[in-house]
């Protein structure tokens, strides 16, 4: 398997532009999380999912972000409109039913101007 | 989830021991210590978890007090690949959250 895959490794974007962040995860695995990464605040969990479902949103930081997984490979990560202070890197993380280990992706560097 | 507590940083010689301690007093009875480790410009990546008993694996070894207050993650032969951010995590297994907290970590710097 090739591991959790994200797209796009990097993006540059402008405030006020819609950002999309993508997901694939191992198959099989049945748990998806979102995390985001700042020197300011660390490694934050934004939402995680069980079988598709959204299952706590409670760290999604607002309204102008909003997560979906349509189906078990896929699931993205969505900022509209983005802003400088959502600049950050972005992992996705994804684990077998209620095995210890969470598999995270390379993670996408987001940088907005 | 109880919080847990590590150095900010700190230095081991190349194919020496390095020991990595972590101090969760608040811990309960049923909540595991688990350690990741992210190594820079990666995301983190699972290393060995335990309850009170010490364990071992082909990555290292971790050793729980008998009160499990606190803990010690051991590379037996640190490497210039094993230069890291280590994170220390507390949280129980099974139970309705899933969460992953992550705090701050130690950065080991393996020195040549």
């Amino acid at each position: 398997d090739a591991g959790v895959i994200q797209s796009p490794r990097h993006e540059v974007t402008e405030m006020g532009q819609e950002v999309t962040l993508r997901c694939k995860p191992i198959s099989g695995h049945d748990y998806l999380f979102w995390y985001r990464q700042t020197m300011m605040r660390g490694l934050e969990l934004l939402i995680y999912f069980n079988n598709n479902v959204p299952i706590d949103d409670s760290g999604m930081p607002e309204d102008r972000f909003s997560a979906k997984m349509p189906n078990a490979s896929f699931s993205t990560l969505k900022i509209q409109p983005s802003e400088p202070r959502d600049s950050a890197v972005y992992f996705c993380a994804t684990r077998e039913g209620l095995l210890i280990e969470q598999f995270f992706g390379p993670g996408t560097r987001l940088t907005v101007l | 989830d109880a919080k847990t507590t590590q150095p900010p940083s700190m230095d081991c010689a190349e194919g020496r021991a390095a020991n990595l301690p972590c101090n969760h007093s608040t811990i309960s009875g049923n909540e595991y210590v688990y350690w990741y480790r992210q190594i820079h410009s990666q995301g983190p990546q699972y290393i060995i978890h335990g309850l009170k008993n010490n364990e071992t694996n082909e990555m290292a070894s971790l050793i729980i007090t008998e009160d499990r207050k606190s803990s010690t993650l051991i590379l037996p032969h640190a490497t210039l690949r094993d230069t890291a951010v280590y994170y220390c995590i507390v949280r129980v297994e099974g139970g309705a959250t899933n969460k992953l907290i992550f705090g701050t970590g130690t950065l080991l710097a393996v020195q040549p």
